[in-house]
Formats: structure tokens, sequence, C-alpha cells
């Protein structure tokens, strides 16, 4: 079955304490990105990748960090989370780089820092 | 400023007539529009798209229309059925913003009443 798996689904963590979320997807595709959701914006991207060792920011990448050293992974890297980064976080990914292809999306992390 | 806007944060419809979501965007260089249903506790899954270069395209009760002069698109679900009730999100892409994607719009929540 074609998915993209996000880990762990829900996180409490406090301020400052680094963390990882884990994406990982089963269809070949290159393009991945990480997005998070807040009420009244939408989803917005933090971080993208076109290809292996290919990342480049988004549009609200500060305080993220991101790899892509293998095609399937695509972590999300919090080195230092502050309570602003409480949110709902999607990776995604699609065949396309161009935005004219569905993307397909995790089941989404509940992050919430304290 | 939102380059994507959905003004009704929600719509509430009785089962079985139709419920029109509303899309509008202000970058003129968008080139794919695409809408994506969400339930609680899900990534967000595609459910229709449409290319700049036409003005409608249909998928069973699922119907994208593009206004490009006015900039506005819209999905016509037709009859409504309570299964629909969702996050329904508008996304927006150009493919000079190769690699950037999708911008998504803040949302609408549909509700369709039995």
């Amino acid at each position: 079955e074609a998915q993209v798996t996000q880990n762990p689904r829900y996180l409490i963590t406090v301020t400052g304490k680094k963390l990882t979320v884990t994406c990982s997807q089963n269809m070949n595709h290159e393009y991945m990105s990480w997005y998070r959701q807040d009420p009244g914006l939408g989803l917005r991207q933090i971080y993208y990748s076109m290809n292996v060792e290919v990342t480049d920011k988004g549009d609200v990448p500060e305080g993220y960090k991101v790899s892509r050293k293998e095609k399937r992974n695509f972590p999300l890297i919090l080195e230092s989370p502050s309570p602003n980064q409480t949110s709902l976080y999607f990776c995604a990914s699609s065949l396309s780089s161009w935005g004219n292809t569905e993307a397909f999306f995790g089941q989404g992390t509940r992050l919430t820092v304290v | 400023d939102q380059q994507v806007k959905q003004n009704s944060p929600s719509l509430s419809v009785q089962e079985g007539r139709i419920s029109i979501l509303n899309c509008d965007y202000t970058n003129s260089m968008f080139d794919y529009f695409l809408w994506y249903k969400k339930y609680p506790a899900e990534g967000p899954t595609f459910l229709i798209s449409i290319s700049s270069i036409k003005d409608k395209n249909e998928d069973g009760r699922f119907t994208v229309f593009l206004n490009k002069s006015a900039k506005h698109l819209s999905l016509h679900i037709v009859p409504s059925q309570p299964g629909d009730s969702a996050v329904y999100f508008c996304a927006a892409s150009a493919r000079r913003n190769y690699g950037q994607n999708f911008v998504f719009g803040p949302g609408t929540r549909l509700s369709v009443l039995p």
C-alpha cells in the first residue's frame, strides 16, 4: 500500500530538548516536504527536498532542520524546540517538484512544547 | 499576506443539496490548483485538481471551476453526503516556483447535516 509514515503521532516535550520526527515513503518519490498546520493559517511549508542530499527552505524554516540521506526518508529535526513550534506537522511526498501532481500526506504529528 | 484565501472558515449544508466552497488567490503566476480534504486525525488527501488552461474539471460528484480573470476557483459537491463533512483546503502552485510546490489556503470546514 502506497503510504507516507510519520512517527511519532503525538509528542509532548520541554523547551530546548532536541527532537526528531521521522518520515518515510514507499512510493519512490523524489520530492518530499514538511508542513505545519496552525489555526487560520492552513498548511505552511517548512522545508522541502527535491532528491537525496538536495534540500531547501520553505516559507517557515526558522528553528527546523532536515536531512535527506536516503530517498525514502526525510526526518524533521528541532534542535531546540520552543513553545511557538507547538503545532500539527505533516510530511508529504509527490512525484513531481512542479506542483502539478498530487501530494501524499502522512497522518500528522501533533507536537506540544511546554 | 496570504496568497491563497478561503474566506469562509465554515459551511453547513443539508444532505442532498449542493456544497460550494470558494477560494481566491492573488498570485497571477499560479497555474495549477488542487483541492484536498482532511478528516480529523488524518493527513490531507487529494480530491481534485485543475490546470490553468481549463475552466472546469469534473470527477463524479465533485467539480472544480476556475475563473482566471477573477483569480477565483470553487469546488462544487453535488449531492452532498454526510461523509463529505471535513476540512477542505485549496492549494495552488506555479511552475516558476519550481521546488516550492504548493501554497495552501486556511481551509473551510464543511458540515453536511443529515
